[in-house]
């Protein structure tokens, strides 16, 4: 168990739809980090949040929105889903926010666009 | 534009039989390397960081070094539980971390 908490492991629903997935950052992580891995395009950095505020932002597309809340738990809404969209997201924690150690990763979230 | 390139894709080794994995990278302002360890469905799991050319790092069977240009993680007497997908990432000037693709690591008895 890495510390960082993914809900729900699987989740499965149709196309245009809005699905929400929930991290939980290891205890003392300040910074919380969403990647989408798929088969063909490995792991892509989404989004960056330290103490609740947006800190970098990678390729997320406008459909994909985050957030981290007071008590640094974060989550990451998909929304109008395309079949394109099935994949492993991963939310990774982090103590700092430019951070030059290694990121905590939790066990992901994984999507399925039917 | 930043790029991570691992190689090979996939490695199929006999218990015992040592090889190595590259990670070739250009980024601008390198501030650390890393490799990570995926098993199937799960989560990387951080291995090593690499800060400057000439460093290594090794954790039993594995041992991580770093050029100017690229990376190698040799594996030495590999076994089973060794099979997995190694992911190499850099952290540029920004702080931003890119993942290469991932060799996948097959080890049999």
């Amino acid at each position: 168990d890495s510390g960082v908490t993914q809900t729900p492991k699987h989740l499965i629903t149709a196309t245009g739809q809005r699905v929400t997935l929930r991290c939980s950052p290891r205890s003392g992580d300040l910074s919380v980090y969403w990647y989408q891995q798929s088969l063909d395009q490995g792991l892509q950095f989404l989004i960056q949040y330290y103490n609740g505020e947006e800190r970098a932002k990678g390729n997320i597309l406008e459909r994909f929105s985050a957030q981290q809340f007071p008590d640094l738990h974060s989550e990451l809404n998909l929304s109008s889903l395309e079949l394109g969209d099935s994949a492993l997201y991963f939310c990774a924690s982090s103590v700092r926010d430019r951070e030059l150690g290694g990121y905590t990763f939790g066990s992901g979230t994984r999507l399925t666009v039917v | 534009e930043d790029q991570v390139t691992q190689s090979p894709e996939a490695l199929r080794l006999q218990e015992g039989e040592s090889s190595s994995l590259n990670c070739s990278y250009t980024v601008s302002g390198l501030r650390g390397l890393f490799w990570y360890r995926q098993d199937p469905g799960k989560g990387p799991e951080f291995l090593f960081t690499l800060y400057s050319a000439g460093e290594e790092k090794e954790k039993e069977r594995l041992k991580a070094t770093l050029t100017k240009k690229e990376s190698f993680l040799h594996i030495t007497a590999p076994k089973p539980e060794d099979s997995a997908t190694y992911l190499c990432a850099v952290r540029r000037y920004d702080y931003k971390l890119s993942f290469g693709a991932g060799t996948t690591v097959t080890v049999r008895a």
